[in-house]
């Protein structure tokens, strides 16, 4: 069974840090990996996807990497800003298209 | 535009009750989910339609009924409502299902509270 961990599961820093958020899974057989971003009381905003062949996609001040050998997953997030607040979500795939979500990491940037 | 909406946003009710979600997308995908965040923040898959087709059911009770008159919609039928029941509800879409090779568009959630 795919479980998903997320460490830390909550981040404080000051603004302009480049900061660094873990996802790993536990079955290697995935077939894409999601990035989202959860404001509080919100839905979910689609960050990044990352395809099981890929290594990594870069979007803005955010680049995710991937290494499916080692259920491993990086969101690394450039100069952060008190905007970023919010809470951070990874999800991978498997063949039958279900979401599997993380723990999620709550992070805070202060001005 | 709202891509993936959802009415209500709030749904307050009191045990036993039978009440619907609803969920339309305007993106033109074919694949539409139902997943519970409970009060833990934990996402979990719930449903999925493919084409108004039921392709993902994940152990949930039989009180839960989806229906999709259409490929746009997906609506969220929940019959004699338990306090368990309480969580924020959220719809999301895709282009297509298998292989996951397509981001999911996620709603802005339905908080229901069951007293």
């Amino acid at each position: 069974k795919q479980e998903v961990t997320q460490i830390p599961a909550a981040l404080s820093v000051p603004e302009g840090e480049n900061l660094v958020l873990n996802c790993s899974f536990t079955d290697s057989a995935i077939y894409n990996l999601q990035w989202f971003r959860q404001d509080p009381g919100k839905g979910l905003t689609s960050l990044l996807l990352i395809q099981s062949s890929q290594r990594e996609q870069t979007s803005g001040r955010l680049n995710a990497s991937l290494d499916k050998s080692s259920g491993r997953s990086t969101l690394y997030i450039a100069a952060s800003q008190p905007g970023d607040s919010a809470t951070y979500l990874c999800a991978v795939s498997d063949n039958t298209d279900k979401l599997i979500f993380g723990t999620g990491t709550r992070l805070q940037v202060f001005p | 535009d709202t891509a993936v909406s959802q009415t209500p946003k709030y749904l307050v009710t009191q045990m036993g009750n039978d009440k619907s979600i609803k969920c339309e997308q305007n993106l033109g995908h074919d694949t539409m989910y139902w997943y519970k965040q409970d009060s833990k923040k934990f996402l979990k898959i719930m449903f999925s339609y493919n084409n108004k087709e039921l392709i993902i059911n994940e152990t949930v009770p039989n009180r839960f009924s989806p229906k999709s008159p259409d490929k746009a919609h997906l609506n969220l039928h929940i019959n004699s409502l338990e306090l368990g029941d309480s969580a924020v509800y959220f719809c999301a879409s895709s282009q297509e299902p298998g292989g996951g090779n397509y981001e999911q568009y996620f709603g802005p959630g339905t908080r229901l509270t069951v007293t």
